[in-house]
């Protein structure tokens, strides 16, 4: 059965300092990953997506993850965080194509000047 | 529109009171998917389109929830007796064709008083 863990359910960070959330997942085919971040009272926002190829893979606003079969995870990344990314991160599993996706159960940032 | 758009954006309802949800897909976009969010949690799958055709409803919680999308575009989900545990967010995200992306709306806070 596929799950994703995000085994941090919240996280503090000083504006400017890097910051990685983790994820891992179950899946027993070759997953389709995905992160999205959601602000209160907003839906669900794609930050990157991963499907096949480079295992490095960009999104927007300076988001990055890295797909590492070895150890099932797909850790997102920022080098430098401000403070307009305080809000809620989830990372989804899915198997490609018209098919629903299974969420981890989210990381809140929290950003400190 | 833009973008995928849902009303109400929040709804308050007695326990026993029957309500309807309604999403506005982006228009094109083949596959509706509905996801139950409760309090604190990731996104849960409840039911999933592809045009009219409902075709896994295998998330839906129980025999009162019912959801359909008659012409393939805007879908309506309906809880009927509404209860406590009921009280969640409903999000709604389309797909295009050859997408593996799904696009979210902002979804309707239930709250079952």
């Amino acid at each position: 059965a596929q799950s994703v863990t995000q085994p941090d359910i919240h996280i503090t960070v000083s504006e400017g300092a890097s910051l990685e959330l983790r994820c891992n997942y179950s899946y027993g085919a070759t997953p389709y990953l995905f992160w999205y971040v959601q602000s209160p009272g907003q839906g669900l926002q794609l930050l990157l997506k991963y499907f096949s190829g480079d295992t490095l893979v960009q999104g927007i606003k300076g988001f990055e993850a890295e797909f590492k079969r070895s150890q099932s995870s797909f850790n997102l990344r920022k080098p430098s965080v401000h403070w307009s990314d305080a809000a809620e991160y989830f990372c989804a599993v899915g198997a490609g194509g018209a098919n629903n996706l299974f969420f981890g159960t989210g990381t809140r940032l929290t950003v400190i000047p | 529109g833009a973008g995928v758009s849902q009303s109400p954006r929040y709804k308050v309802a007695k326990r026993g009171q029957d309500v309807a949800l309604r999403c506005d897909p982006i228009s094109g976009h083949v596959s509706l998917f509905w996801y139950q969010q409760a309090l604190g949690q990731g996104p849960e799958f409840l039911t999933y389109f592809q045009n009219e055709a409902q075709l896994d409803k295998s998330g839906l919680p129980s025999d009162r929830f019912f959801a359909e999308r008659p012409e393939g575009s805007v879908s309506t989900l309906k809880i009927q007796r509404t209860q406590q545990e009921d009280s969640a967010v409903y999000l709604c995200a389309g797909q295009g064709k050859h997408d593996y992306e799904q696009y979210f709306g902002p979804g309707t806070r239930l709250t079952v008083t």
